[in-house]
């Protein structure tokens, strides 16, 4: 079955300790997204990515990197300058930029 | 400044009891309006596209519309099984990206 696979489902780190949430899709989508959802909040654009070698800041890309080497996979990683990085990280990829999003399970990353 | 607001922010309705969500959006060059469903913990669920006013799209219990500023989700006779969190979501061209509301939470009590 085609679709989004993000991995771990829970994630701890130490607070000041870099970590990468992995996104793989096997969809054959040219667009990739990552989102920041917050407890009782809609999703908040991280950063998207159109085509591969290329990706473009969201609203809150402060504390966030990503590639995007292939078109299968968008990593993102969370680096120590994201003050508040505890959440529900949520990635997302359509067949273009206006079509509909089909979305991973997401992961919970908490940081202590 | 681009956005997309949802209301109510939560709902409690009887099973069988219908009612509207609704979504209003304020963006430039409006490309497509989205609607999702989030059970919680996992990834939203996509339910429909509407592309301009005056379109309408149906499934099962859930029926939406779109104005020139606004759209709605009916739900018709819910269940509690259509107890979830409604997310409404816009793609506009003035910034090549998609945005989203902060969602519904419907609850539906048998």
């Amino acid at each position: 079955d085609g679709g989004i696979t993000q991995s771990p489902k829970y994630l701890f780190r130490k607070e000041g300790q870099n970590v990468t949430l992995s996104c793989e899709q096997n969809l054959n989508h040219d667009a990739m997204y990552w989102y920041r959802q917050d407890p009782g909040q809609g999703l908040r654009l991280i950063y998207y990515s159109q085509i591969v070698n290329d990706f473009q800041k969201g609203d809150i890309a402060e504390g966030y990197s990503v590639s995007r080497e292939k078109k299968e996979s968008f990593p993102l990683t969370v680096t120590s300058a994201q003050k508040n990085p505890t959440a529900f990280y949520l990635c997302a990829s359509s067949i273009e930029t206006y079509s509909p999003l089909h979305f991973g399970n997401g992961t919970r990353l908490t940081v202590t | 400044e681009d956005q997309v607001t949802q209301s109510p922010e939560a709902l409690r309705l009887q099973e069988g009891e219908s009612s509207s969500l609704n979504c209003s959006y304020t963006v430039s060059g409006l490309r497509g309006l989205f609607w999702y469903r989030q059970d919680p913990g996992k990834g939203p669920e996509f339910l429909f596209t509407l592309y301009s006013a005056g379109e309408e799209k149906e499934k099962e219990r859930l029926k939406a519309t779109l104005t020139k500023k606004e759209s709605f989700l009916h739900i018709t006779a819910p269940k509690p099984e259509d107890s979830a969190t409604y997310l409404c979501a816009v793609g506009y061209s003035s910034a090549s990206k998609i945005i989203f509301g902060s969602g519904t939470r419907l609850s539906i009590r048998p």
